[in-house]
């Protein structure tokens, strides 16, 4: 019921294209689909996140989208570049009254110039 | 800085001593968390606290591991008996402000290494 499944585990990827990552989940009761960004030596920060009631939301050149029936959430960076070389998680949890967010293994971004 | 804060930020211990480790949360937020990352892998929830009430804690959190959370303000972690699987990123994570209560901030993290 806790399981997040991320992937893929590694992704290369130019400067200026698009990065993709996905997450499924197995918890129908997560109700809150953060990713987070994580650098080397750094904790992680958030990125966007997104509540079951939209498919979709984009933040800059961010962008999550969400498919409740599938139980998976994606996290799609355009026009990458070398500063978003880092390791995303994908972090489903509950809501205002409960807690922890069940983080997926991580994906690490390496984005080429 | 009004960020999460975490001390010390690396801690090299010998099996069997203990350590404790402190997070300063955010000011004023309510909720305070501990997670505990290894090399490769996700951050892994310990504990979690709401004021000073520790709510929850996970099966990971063996008897050798205690977290307080006194007035509500700080929280410390502490490993009795250190073991080399304890060995770790042991992160403090706070949410709670009155505009964004889901968004976990997460502090730097103490790297524990256990020889």
């Amino acid at each position: 019921q806790q399981q997040v499944k991320q992937s893929p585990q590694s992704l290369i990827v130019q400067k200026g294209g698009i990065s993709i990552i996905n997450c499924a989940y197995e918890n129908t009761a997560f109700d809150y689909f953060p990713w987070y960004q994580q650098f080397p030596g750094k904790g992680p920060a958030l990125l966007i996140a997104i509540r079951p009631d939209v498919s979709e939301k984009k933040e800059g050149r961010f962008t999550i989208s969400f498919n409740k029936s599938a139980k998976q959430f994606s996290l799609h960076i355009m026009d990458s570049q070398p500063g978003d070389s880092a390791t995303y998680f994908c972090a489903p949890g509950g809501s205002y009254n409960t807690d922890k967010l069940i983080f997926g293994t991580g994906t690490r971004l390496q984005v080429f110039p | 800085d009004t960020g999460v804060s975490q001390d010390p930020r690396h801690k090299i211990t010998k099996r069997g001593q203990n350590v404790t480790f402190r997070c300063d949360p955010i000011s004023e937020h309510n909720r305070l968390y501990w997670y505990r990352q290894t090399l490769g892998q996700g951050p892994e929830f310990l504990t979690y606290f709401q004021n000073e009430a520790q709510l929850e804690k996970s099966r990971l959190l063996s008897d050798r591991f205690s977290a307080e959370r006194p007035k509500g303000s700080f929280s410390t972690l502490e490993i009795q008996r250190t073991e080399q699987g304890d060995s770790a990123m042991y992160l403090c994570a706070s949410s709670g402000d009155l505009t964004r209560t889901d968004t976990q901030y997460f502090g730097p993290g103490t790297r524990l290494t256990v020889l």
